[in-house]
Formats: structure tokens, C-alpha cells, sequence
């Protein structure tokens, strides 16, 4: 069993329309709970970072983190034709483990 | 501000070939990585090199080898290539255990 699991989708929703994405993990040492976004062909980016269980917004974006369920979570709202990309969940101990990422694309 | 600068950014290798991928950061990390990236499998870490003048070998270590030549650079080499490693190779760097930061990627073959 991998450390983080992600459902790869892919995911197509119409422009406007919430993004959800989620990751469970079975390892509860890990601490820090990140977001990364990655374009076709390019590198991936941090989008959100988060340290405690909860919420946490900027913009368009929420990050949810449940520690007691082993669980987070990406909501992107009103979603426009450039969040299409795929999303990576990562978590860290002491180095960062990836989920397999989601591929998502917002139809405009 | 270049951040995370990977060399080549495509490479193609015939089996039993060996070369070198070079990554230079400029933003005065301590702690560098070389990942793999393949279809359906995420990132894999395959090296780590927490400061200069160490390094550890992450989930998917063998048929590689790693140098951290000084703070800024660090090297990612494939002694006999197989066309297992055929994959999208990235490094990256980062100030503490959280945002990462990433280069553009090496896509490799090997036939």
C-alpha cells in the first residue's frame, strides 16, 4: 500500500464549476500537507501549503486537512479553463512523499 | 531569478549509455532532490542531499549516482542506462521540509 493515495481521475468539469480533490495517507507522522499544480510539461509548483488540521483559503482555493481521518482535500472554485493541469497532494515528515496526481480539465 | 535551472531538458540514450544531469538552484537552498516522474506513479524520490556534502538515497536509489558538488549544484548520473529509466526527471531544492521548488524537468529516453 503506497503512503499516499490519490484517485489519478482524470477529472473534466464545465467552466465555473467546483473542483474537488482528495488524498488519504496512511502515515500520521506526517505534518506538513501541501498542494502542487503542474503543467503539461512542466515542473510542478506549490499552490497551497498547510501545517494543521482545518481549513485554509487563498483566492479560489481551500485546502482541507483532516488529520484524525487521514484525509485532505483541494476545492478550487469557479474554475476557469487555466486551472486545467494536474494537482498533486504531498505530505512530509522529514522529505516529501507525492500522491500520483490528478489530471483536470475545466471545459470552457 | 532563475530558481531551479535542469540540463538537458531532452535527452535520448542507447541501453548501456551513461550521462550526467546537471542542476544548479540560485536561491540559497540548503536541501536538493532528484525525482522521477512516470505515468500513474507520481514523484519518486531517488536522491536527497539534505546540505552540501551529504546525500541519502530516497525510494528508487539503484542504477543511479549523485554528487553535490557545492551548495548550488547537484548532479544525477546513470552509469549504464536501461530502458527502465526511461522517464521525466526533476530536481528540485527547498529552504525547509515544505515548499519545494522545482525545475522544468530532463525527458529522458533510452532505447
Amino acid at each position: 500500500q503506497k503512503e499516499v493515495e490519490q484517485d489519478p481521475g482524470p477529472l473534466s468539469v464545465p467552466e465555473g464549476a467546483i473542483v474537488s480533490l482528495n488524498c488519504t495517507y496512511s502515515n500520521s507522522a506526517f505534518q506538513y500537507f501541501m498542494w502542487y499544480r503542474q503543467y503539461s510539461r512542466k515542473g510542478p509548483e506549490l499552490l497551497m501549503y498547510t501545517y494543521s488540521s482545518g481549513n485554509k483559503e487563498d483566492g479560489r482555493f481551500t485546502a482541507q486537512v483532516d488529520k484524525s481521518s487521514k484525509y485532505i482535500s483541494l476545492f478550487i472554485r469557479d474554475s476557469q479553463p487555466s486551472d486545467s493541469a494536474t494537482y498533486l497532494c504531498a505530505m512530509s515528515d522529514y522529505k516529501l512523499s507525492f500522491g500520483a496526481g490528478t489530471t483536470v480539465t475545466v471545459r470552457a | 531569478n532563475a530558481g531551479v535551472t535542469q540540463t538537458p531538458k531532452f535527452q535520448v540514450l542507447k541501453t548501456g549509455q551513461s550521462m550526467t544531469l546537471q542542476c544548479a538552484q540560485d536561491m540559497n537552498h540548503n536541501s536538493m532532490y532528484w525525482y522521477r516522474q512516470d505515468p500513474g506513479m507520481g514523484l519518486r524520490l531517488i536522491y536527497y542531499s539534505a546540505s552540501e556534502g551529504t546525500t541519502d538515497k530516497g525510494e528508487v536509489p539503484n542504477g543511479y549516482n549523485v554528487s553535490r558538488l557545492n551548495k548550488r549544484e547537484f548532479s544525477l548520473r546513470l552509469e549504464s542506462a536501461a530502458p527502465s529509466q526511461t522517464s521525466v526527471y526533476f530536481c528540485a531544492s527547498s529552504r525547509a521540509d515544505y515548499g519545494y521548488t522545482f525545475g522544468s524537468g530532463t525527458r529522458l529516453t533510452v532505447v
